[in-house]
């Protein structure tokens, strides 16, 4: 059971929008930064946001994250057959003194 | 560019002891936190510990508390971590990964390694 909860799933067709959540707690969204991360089968995972909301170099701005209280939200644009991948949020949980991730959502572009 | 290149893995019996190493290039490795992070087959990532940049602070999950010690060499560039009491809920992946921001404290991971597989059976 994570300490972040995502929804195991969710789907679009190609070149619509997306969304992907992340609730947690005080202890942890609520007063640390948030981070996405995407990942292909057998690879390792790739940073996609970092600080809530800003994007590494390379990382297309159809990537987009914003944080609100205690919950954390991931938007995917002009969704791409390229995208089908898991997505996993994550953060730092003060309470716990250990990083924490989120169960992991499988996007499917349909 | 940044590499990070992960080693050390392998197959071993319940009970005994494995040792991680991550080599790292291409920054400042001294300057930079680093994580372990891994994920058990078909599971998702579960974070494992991490280190400061001066190796001052070292922090885990519950589950290895005594058991993990992560470690770093910031003169050979190279993380580590040493595994003791290995049991079948240790199997998986194993990535090191970077800090996003030098000098700072959980900043997200900026880049990973390709992992390696430590599978824990008898």
């Amino acid at each position: 059971q994570s300490v972040l909860t995502q929804p195991p799933s969710v789907s679009a067709a190609p070149g619509q929008k997306v969304t992907i959540s992340c609730s947690g707690s005080s202890s942890n969204i609520g007063n640390n930064y948030v981070s996405w991360y995407q990942q292909f089968p057998g690879t390792a995972p790739k940073l996609l946001i970092y600080d809530n909301n800003k994007r590494p170099s390379g990382i297309p701005d159809r990537f987009s994250g914003s944080k609100s209280g205690t919950s954390a939200t991931l938007g995917i644009t002009g969704l791409q057959t390229g995208d089908e991948a898991d997505y996993y949020c994550g953060t730092w949980d003060t309470s716990l003194s250990a990083g924490v991730f989120g169960g992991g959502t499988t996007l499917t572009v349909l | 560019q940044v590499q990070l290149v992960e080693s050390g893995g392998g197959v071993v019996q319940p009970g005994r002891s494995l040792r991680l190493s991550c080599a790292a290039s291409g920054f400042s490795f001294s300057t930079y936190g680093m994580h372990w992070v891994r994920q058990a087959p078909g599971k998702g990532l579960e974070w494992v510990a991490v280190i400061s940049y001066d190796g001052r602070n070292q922090y885990y999950v519950e589950s290895v508390k005594g058991r993990f010690t992560i470690s770093r060499d910031n003169s050979k560039n190279t993380l580590y971590l040493q595994m003791n009491s290995l049991s079948a809920d240790d199997t998986a992946v194993y990535y090191c990964a970077k800090e996003v921001t030098d000098y700072d404290f959980w900043t997200g991971y900026r880049n990973w390694g390709q992992g390696t597989l430590v599978t824990v059976s008898s």
